[in-house]
């Protein structure tokens, strides 16, 4: 059983149009971050959220942090195919280790 | 910054043998670095915590006979599959902690195909 669940698992869309990935779990985290992972590399961090209610913007991406610091989403604006990849998030619930969510396997089609 | 390396970044060995993987913090100290396993299209599995000058604590369920890891500096830390065996391929990714939140920043993983 996963700490933090993430939905959906995949995600299908054509270039253009906008998505969001959600990242839920029933614990507190002090701070949640999002990773982006293409095949074959490591994750690269994209963004830490730690306020409740903390929203950022990265470009096209804008990651939310619920009031509660329990939940997180991530949406995309007009995709584009370079935006394919492998998306995680992680949360740190008062430990020195990450919690990750399953991952969301991103393809957005041009 | 926060650049981490791994090497190698390949690595095809025969059952029996064992394979030493390395991973550097290339522009600041990691007190504590991370080792992870990836199987296809799934999410990281923590295998251990690499401390500098002190043991590593493994997560439940890793023979730490088995996956030796030496954290030698504050910026190298080394993970060695003794024996490996074809159900120890995988990607191995590992990671430096740093920063106020507990940001992690990933090497580029080694992928171990033993054959």
């Amino acid at each position: 059983t996963q700490l933090l669940e993430q939905s959906p698992q995949f995600l299908s869309i054509q270039e253009g149009e906008n998505l969001t990935v959600y990242c839920n779990s029933s614990s507190v985290f002090s701070s949640l971050q999002w990773y982006r992972q293409e095949p074959g590399e490591g994750p690269v961090l994209l963004v830490t959220v730690v306020t409740g209610g903390e929203v950022k913007k990265l470009k096209r991406l804008t990651f939310q942090f619920g009031d509660a610091r329990k939940d997180s989403s991530l949406h995309i604006t007009a995709a584009q195919p370079g935006d394919t990849g492998l998306y995680l998030c992680a949360g740190d619930n008062y430990d020195y280790k990450l919690s990750f969510g399953a991952g969301t396997t991103v393809t957005v089609r041009a | 910054g926060a650049v981490v390396s791994q090497h190698p970044s390949r690595v095809i060995c025969k059952s029996g043998t064992s394979v030493k993987i390395e991973c550097r913090s290339l522009d600041f100290q990691a007190t504590t670095m991370f080792w992870y396993r990836q199987f296809p299209k799934q999410s990281l599995m923590l295998m251990a915590t690499s401390n500098e000058g002190s043991k590593a604590t493994y997560e439940q369920g890793v023979e730490k006979d088995k996956f030796l890891i030496n954290h030698a500096s504050l910026t190298l830390s080394t993970l060695t599959v003794t024996s490996a065996h074809p159900e120890d391929s995988s990607f191995y990714i590992c990671s430096a902690g740093t920063g106020s939140y507990n940001e992690q920043f990933f090497g580029p993983g080694t992928r171990l195909t033993v054959l």
